[in-house]
Protein backbone atom coordinates (compact mmCIF):
# COMPACT_ATOMS: atom_id res chain seq x y z
CA UNK A 1 0.00 0.00 0.00
CA UNK A 2 1.72 3.31 -1.06
CA UNK A 3 2.38 5.28 1.56
CA UNK A 4 3.85 8.90 2.54
CA UNK A 5 8.03 8.92 3.99
CA UNK A 6 10.00 11.26 6.00
CA UNK A 7 13.75 12.08 7.09
CA UNK A 8 15.04 12.09 9.55
CA UNK A 9 12.83 10.21 11.79
CA UNK A 10 14.83 12.55 14.68
CA UNK A 11 16.66 15.98 13.97
CA UNK A 12 18.09 17.45 16.69
CA UNK A 13 19.99 21.14 15.99
CA UNK A 14 21.26 24.03 18.18
CA UNK A 15 18.88 27.64 18.23
CA UNK A 16 19.74 29.12 14.53
CA UNK A 17 20.82 26.53 12.75
CA UNK A 18 18.58 25.98 8.98
CA UNK A 19 17.26 22.41 9.46
CA UNK A 20 15.70 20.99 6.07
CA UNK A 21 12.90 18.40 6.95
CA UNK A 22 12.30 15.93 3.86
CA UNK A 23 9.14 14.32 2.81
CA UNK A 24 7.83 11.93 -0.26
CA UNK A 25 4.20 11.95 -0.76
CA UNK A 26 2.45 9.52 -2.35
CA UNK A 27 3.36 9.30 -5.68
CA UNK A 28 -0.28 10.16 -7.60
CA UNK A 29 -1.03 12.76 -5.45
CA UNK A 30 -0.98 16.20 -6.34
CA UNK A 31 -1.24 18.08 -3.07
CA UNK A 32 1.14 18.65 -0.49
CA UNK A 33 0.65 19.72 3.57
CA UNK A 34 3.10 19.95 6.27
CA UNK A 35 1.44 19.76 9.72
CA UNK A 36 3.26 20.31 13.61
CA UNK A 37 1.83 19.19 16.63
CA UNK A 38 3.90 20.44 19.40
CA UNK A 39 4.14 17.96 22.52
CA UNK A 40 0.40 17.00 23.96
CA UNK A 41 -0.72 19.64 21.41
CA UNK A 42 -3.08 19.45 18.76
CA UNK A 43 -2.27 19.16 15.01
CA UNK A 44 -1.80 22.44 13.43
CA UNK A 45 -1.47 23.20 9.67
CA UNK A 46 1.41 24.96 8.74
CA UNK A 47 1.07 25.04 4.29
CA UNK A 48 -0.33 23.60 1.24
CA UNK A 49 1.73 23.62 -2.17
CA UNK A 50 0.38 22.39 -5.34
CA UNK A 51 1.53 22.98 -8.76
CA UNK A 52 4.65 24.50 -7.37
CA UNK A 53 3.29 27.06 -5.06
CA UNK A 54 2.21 27.51 -2.32
CA UNK A 55 -2.04 27.54 -1.88
CA UNK A 56 -2.77 28.44 1.62
CA UNK A 57 -0.38 28.92 4.87
CA UNK A 58 -0.96 29.42 8.40
CA UNK A 59 0.23 32.64 10.67
CA UNK A 60 2.55 30.17 11.99
CA UNK A 61 4.06 29.70 8.68
CA UNK A 62 6.75 32.67 8.78
CA UNK A 63 9.39 34.11 6.68
CA UNK A 64 11.50 31.64 8.74
CA UNK A 65 9.62 28.65 6.99
CA UNK A 66 9.74 27.56 3.08
CA UNK A 67 8.37 24.81 1.14
CA UNK A 68 9.55 23.33 -1.81
CA UNK A 69 9.66 20.21 -4.85
CA UNK A 70 12.76 19.92 -5.82
CA UNK A 71 11.99 17.59 -8.27
CA UNK A 72 9.24 15.04 -9.14
CA UNK A 73 9.17 12.41 -5.94
CA UNK A 74 10.49 14.69 -2.66
CA UNK A 75 8.70 17.91 -1.07
CA UNK A 76 10.98 19.52 1.64
CA UNK A 77 10.31 21.82 4.47
CA UNK A 78 13.36 24.08 5.51
CA UNK A 79 13.58 26.28 8.76
CA UNK A 80 15.79 29.15 7.88
CA UNK A 81 17.00 29.71 11.59
CA UNK A 82 15.29 27.49 14.37
CA UNK A 83 13.99 28.31 17.44
CA UNK A 84 13.55 26.67 20.43
CA UNK A 85 9.67 26.60 20.24
CA UNK A 86 9.74 25.27 16.73
CA UNK A 87 10.24 22.11 18.78
CA UNK A 88 7.72 20.05 17.49
CA UNK A 89 6.79 16.42 15.20
CA UNK A 90 6.67 17.71 11.63
CA UNK A 91 3.87 15.89 9.39
CA UNK A 92 3.80 15.86 6.28
CA UNK A 93 0.74 14.89 4.07
CA UNK A 94 -0.35 14.87 0.38
CA UNK A 95 -4.01 14.02 -1.34
CA UNK A 96 -5.10 13.07 -4.70
CA UNK A 97 -8.09 16.01 -4.32
CA UNK A 98 -9.07 18.87 -3.13
CA UNK A 99 -12.15 20.23 -1.86
CA UNK A 100 -14.89 18.04 -0.91
CA UNK A 101 -13.04 14.47 -1.31
CA UNK A 102 -9.75 15.74 0.20
CA UNK A 103 -8.64 12.56 2.30
CA UNK A 104 -4.95 13.28 3.53
CA UNK A 105 -2.40 10.74 4.12
CA UNK A 106 0.38 11.65 6.67
CA UNK A 107 3.48 10.62 6.88
CA UNK A 108 5.63 8.86 10.31
CA UNK A 109 6.69 12.35 11.46
CA UNK A 110 9.96 13.99 12.08
CA UNK A 111 10.44 14.97 15.68
CA UNK A 112 12.74 18.18 15.42
CA UNK A 113 14.40 19.08 18.94
CA UNK A 114 15.99 22.53 18.73
CA UNK A 115 18.56 23.20 21.68
CA UNK B 1 -13.93 31.25 14.87
CA UNK B 2 -13.97 27.44 13.72
CA UNK B 3 -13.57 25.20 16.46
CA UNK B 4 -13.50 21.41 16.78
CA UNK B 5 -13.93 19.96 20.23
CA UNK B 6 -13.53 16.58 21.55
CA UNK B 7 -14.57 14.49 24.21
CA UNK B 8 -13.60 12.89 27.03
CA UNK B 9 -10.15 14.01 26.39
CA UNK B 10 -8.97 10.72 28.04
CA UNK B 11 -11.11 7.05 27.86
CA UNK B 12 -10.42 3.57 29.54
CA UNK B 13 -11.99 0.84 28.84
CA UNK B 14 -12.08 -3.04 29.63
CA UNK B 15 -11.68 -4.97 27.12
CA UNK B 16 -14.85 -5.35 24.80
CA UNK B 17 -16.76 -2.72 26.53
CA UNK B 18 -18.31 -0.74 24.20
CA UNK B 19 -18.33 3.12 24.26
CA UNK B 20 -18.84 6.07 21.92
CA UNK B 21 -16.11 9.37 21.12
CA UNK B 22 -17.50 12.66 20.47
CA UNK B 23 -16.51 15.36 17.99
CA UNK B 24 -18.27 18.53 17.85
CA UNK B 25 -17.69 21.48 15.42
CA UNK B 26 -18.58 24.83 14.38
CA UNK B 27 -17.30 25.42 10.98
CA UNK B 28 -19.37 27.45 8.92
CA UNK B 29 -20.47 25.16 5.88
CA UNK B 30 -19.60 21.86 6.56
CA UNK B 31 -16.96 19.92 3.85
CA UNK B 32 -16.66 17.25 5.52
CA UNK B 33 -15.45 15.54 9.03
CA UNK B 34 -12.38 13.26 8.83
CA UNK B 35 -11.53 10.96 11.74
CA UNK B 36 -7.73 9.66 12.16
CA UNK B 37 -6.25 7.15 14.67
CA UNK B 38 -2.75 8.62 16.17
CA UNK B 39 -0.27 5.82 17.88
CA UNK B 40 1.93 7.62 19.96
CA UNK B 41 4.87 9.44 17.98
CA UNK B 42 3.41 8.58 14.99
CA UNK B 43 1.67 10.60 12.21
CA UNK B 44 -2.55 10.36 11.99
CA UNK B 45 -3.82 7.26 10.34
CA UNK B 46 -6.81 8.23 8.27
CA UNK B 47 -9.94 6.15 9.19
CA UNK B 48 -13.27 7.35 7.92
CA UNK B 49 -14.78 10.61 5.85
CA UNK B 50 -18.00 11.67 6.52
CA UNK B 51 -19.86 14.12 4.56
CA UNK B 52 -23.46 14.31 5.64
CA UNK B 53 -25.48 14.57 8.20
CA UNK B 54 -26.87 11.06 8.53
CA UNK B 55 -23.64 9.31 7.15
CA UNK B 56 -22.70 6.17 8.70
CA UNK B 57 -19.24 4.76 7.72
CA UNK B 58 -17.45 1.45 9.66
CA UNK B 59 -14.25 -0.27 9.71
CA UNK B 60 -13.80 -3.27 11.65
CA UNK B 61 -14.89 -2.44 15.34
CA UNK B 62 -15.09 1.18 14.29
CA UNK B 63 -18.64 2.89 13.45
CA UNK B 64 -18.75 7.03 12.59
CA UNK B 65 -21.92 8.74 12.30
CA UNK B 66 -22.48 12.12 11.79
CA UNK B 67 -25.11 14.95 12.88
CA UNK B 68 -25.04 18.78 12.02
CA UNK B 69 -23.15 19.64 14.53
CA UNK B 70 -21.31 16.82 15.66
CA UNK B 71 -19.91 13.31 14.95
CA UNK B 72 -19.45 9.99 16.87
CA UNK B 73 -17.00 7.46 16.75
CA UNK B 74 -18.60 4.08 17.93
CA UNK B 75 -16.39 1.23 19.10
CA UNK B 76 -17.77 -2.30 19.84
CA UNK B 77 -15.86 -4.36 21.70
CA UNK B 78 -12.58 -2.95 21.70
CA UNK B 79 -9.29 -4.96 22.05
CA UNK B 80 -6.17 -3.64 23.46
CA UNK B 81 -4.98 -2.45 20.20
CA UNK B 82 -7.51 -0.34 19.46
CA UNK B 83 -6.35 1.96 22.48
CA UNK B 84 -4.19 5.67 20.50
CA UNK B 85 -5.56 8.74 20.35
CA UNK B 86 -8.50 9.38 18.12
CA UNK B 87 -8.73 12.24 16.01
CA UNK B 88 -11.28 14.64 14.63
CA UNK B 89 -10.41 16.72 11.72
CA UNK B 90 -12.60 19.52 9.46
CA UNK B 91 -11.46 21.44 6.70
CA UNK B 92 -11.40 25.39 7.35
CA UNK B 93 -12.30 25.84 3.77
CA UNK B 94 -14.41 25.04 0.33
CA UNK B 95 -10.72 23.99 -0.89
CA UNK B 96 -10.02 21.46 1.86
CA UNK B 97 -6.95 22.33 2.27
CA UNK B 98 -6.23 23.32 6.16
CA UNK B 99 -7.33 20.99 8.46
CA UNK B 100 -8.44 22.05 11.83
CA UNK B 101 -7.79 19.04 14.44
CA UNK B 102 -9.92 18.61 17.22
CA UNK B 103 -7.18 17.75 20.45
CA UNK B 104 -8.15 14.27 19.89
CA UNK B 105 -9.79 11.55 22.72
CA UNK B 106 -6.30 9.48 24.14
CA UNK B 107 -8.57 5.66 24.13
CA UNK B 108 -6.89 2.98 26.53
CA UNK B 109 -8.31 -0.69 26.38
CA UNK B 110 -7.14 -2.64 29.54
CA UNK B 111 -6.62 -6.84 28.78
Amino acid sequence: EPEVTQTPSHQVTQMGQEVILRCVPISNHLYFYWYRQILGQKVEFLVSFYNNEISEKSEIFDDQFSVERPDGSNFTLKIRSTKLEDSAMYFCASSANRGRFNEQFFGPGTRLTVL
Amino acid sequence: EDQVTQSPEALRLQEGESSSLNCSYTVSGLRGLFWYRQDPGKGPEFLFTLYSAGEEKEKERLKATLTKKESFLHITAPKPEDSATYLCAVPRDNYGQNFVFGPGTRLSVLP
